[in-house]
């Protein structure tokens, strides 16, 4: 069985940072893309990055290019997200997923909340 | 970037109603698109992918269809737990995106 299991989330100031983290088990992490996706309080989702299961290739939404970094440790089957700089806007809930049928998310974490506020 | 959308946003129906969410994007995405069904407080399941291809588990009453830029979400029967919220994800070109998603209710 697949299971995503996010960590790191919580309270930060605004200009802060913050790294998420997401165990991965029950498949082979080093071949599959992994994502995070977003959603904010009431709000619809938002694709927020991705990373190749070799993890020699990282795309990023608009929102977030400059600011936030993911990657991967296949030692640990860990994916990552760290954020700086972060604003009131990227408070959210953020969950971990595999991809998978070309860049489908087939499978998601349960999520962790971010808040950023002061 | 790909701009999706979504109509209707809220839609009301009753159980055993056939009914149908239409997905567009402002340019072609070919077939790579995927549906996802959201209840509150939970993780979005993904149902189908590459537009019309259904996700292991899934039930057949929904489906898909569409390719380039217009597609459909049908469920043939509704059931109790499909009142749910779904979204279109473009995954042709990066960055990704979602629509905004239409809140299925019960009439």
């Amino acid at each position: 069985e697949v299971q995503l299991l996010e960590s790191g989330g919580g309270l930060v100031q605004p200009g802060g940072s913050l790294r998420l983290s997401c165990a991965a088990s029950g498949f082979t992490f080093s071949s599959y893309a992994m994502s995070w996706v977003r959603q904010a309080p009431g709000k619809g989702l938002e694709w927020v990055s991705v990373i190749s299961s070799s993890g020699g290739s990282t795309y990023y939404a608009d929102s977030v290019k400059g600011r936030f970094t993911i990657s991967r440790d296949t030692s640990k089957n860990t994916l990552y997200l760290q954020m700086n700089s972060l604003r009131a806007d990227d408070t959210a809930v953020y969950y971990c997923a595999r991809n998978s049928f070309g860049d489908a998310i087939s499978d998601w974490g349960q999520g962790t909340l971010v808040t950023v506020s002061s | 970037d790909i701009q999706m959308t979504q109509s209707p946003s809220t839609l009301s129906a009753s159980v055993g109603d056939r009914v149908t969410i239409t997905c567009r994007a402002s340019q072609s995405i070919s077939s790579w698109l995927a549906w996802y069904q959201q209840k509150p407080g939970r993780a979005p399941k993904l149902l189908i992918y590459k537009a019309s291809s259904l996700n292991s588990g899934v039930p057949s009453r929904f489906s898909g269809s569409g390719s380039g830029t217009e597609f459909t979400l049908t469920i043939s029967s509704l059931q109790p737990d499909d009142f749910a919220t779904y979204y279109c994800q473009q995954y042709n070109s990066y960055p990704y995106t979602f629509g905004p998603g239409t809140k299925l209710e019960i009439k």
